[in-house]
């Protein structure tokens, strides 16, 4: 089982609006509704910011926000804020043989 | 209030066994639709899904590393065990517990972390 294919890095000026994707194929992102996102800061252990594709746990802001199309999954982070600087990470369940695969991961970077 | 807790070597040498037990409060392994996974982060790399184990002890793993790893779980203890067999320095990595929700399929409370080098 491959690792879901995201850009390495992502920039973006505050306040504006970035979009991180999450390229899988038709065994899992395509298959399930089960694409979570965890932010990650260095030396940190990755937080959970979105579940079953588009929900945002207690606590998280609504200015992340998660869709899919297809085999793909995005991330939208709106008004940028120098705290969302960090690693995203996708995660989706890829049937019961495989369970779960995470994504390549990518560097949020605010200018 | 859910937290988990990595523990184990922090140092292994080549082709010996590593075992980490996850110790968790704040939840029940015995509830219906919970589990406790294993992640795991090579220095400045992506994270890694290991395995699984579930509120009915069914168990999950990483078809590639399924025949090196063994999955655990002691209730009552409120502890999670993952054993990894024949350690290579590739394997060097921080590895993390974590809460799952079955019926949501995420990772919704995470231990610190836990580094192990693998070196001779």
């Amino acid at each position: 089982q491959s690792a879901l294919t995201q850009p390495a890095s992502v920039s973006g000026s505050p306040g504006q609006s970035i979009t991180i994707s999450c390229t899988g194929t038709s065994s899992d992102v395509g298959s399930y509704n089960l694409v979570s996102w965890y932010q990650q800061h260095p030396g940190k252990a990755p937080k959970l910011m979105i579940y079953e594709v588009s929900k945002r746990p207690s606590g998280v802001s609504n200015r992340f926000s998660g869709s899919k199309s297809g085999n793909t999954a995005s991330l939208t982070i709106s008004g940028l804020q120098a705290e969302d600087e960090a690693d995203y990470y996708c995660c989706s369940y890829a049937g019961s043989s495989t369970s779960y695969v995470f994504g390549t991961g990518t560097k949020v970077t605010v200018l | 209030q859910i937290t988990l807790k990595e523990s184990g070597p922090t140092l292994v040498k080549p082709t010996q066994t590593l075992t980490l037990t996850c110790t968790f409060s704040g939840f029940s392994l015995s509830t219906s639709g919970v589990g406790v996974g294993w992640i795991r982060q090579p220095p400045g790399k992506a994270l890694e899904w290991l395995a699984l184990i579930y509120w009915n002890d069914d168990k999950r793993y990483s078809p590639s590393l399924k025949s090196r790893l063994t999955i655990t779980k002691d209730t009552s203890k409120n502890q999670v065990v993952l054993t990894m067999t024949n350690m290579d320095p590739v394997d060097t990595a921080t590895y993390y517990c974590a809460h799952h929700d079955y019926s949501n399929g995420d990772f919704d409370y995470w231990g610190q972390g836990t580094l192990v080098t693998v070196s001779s």
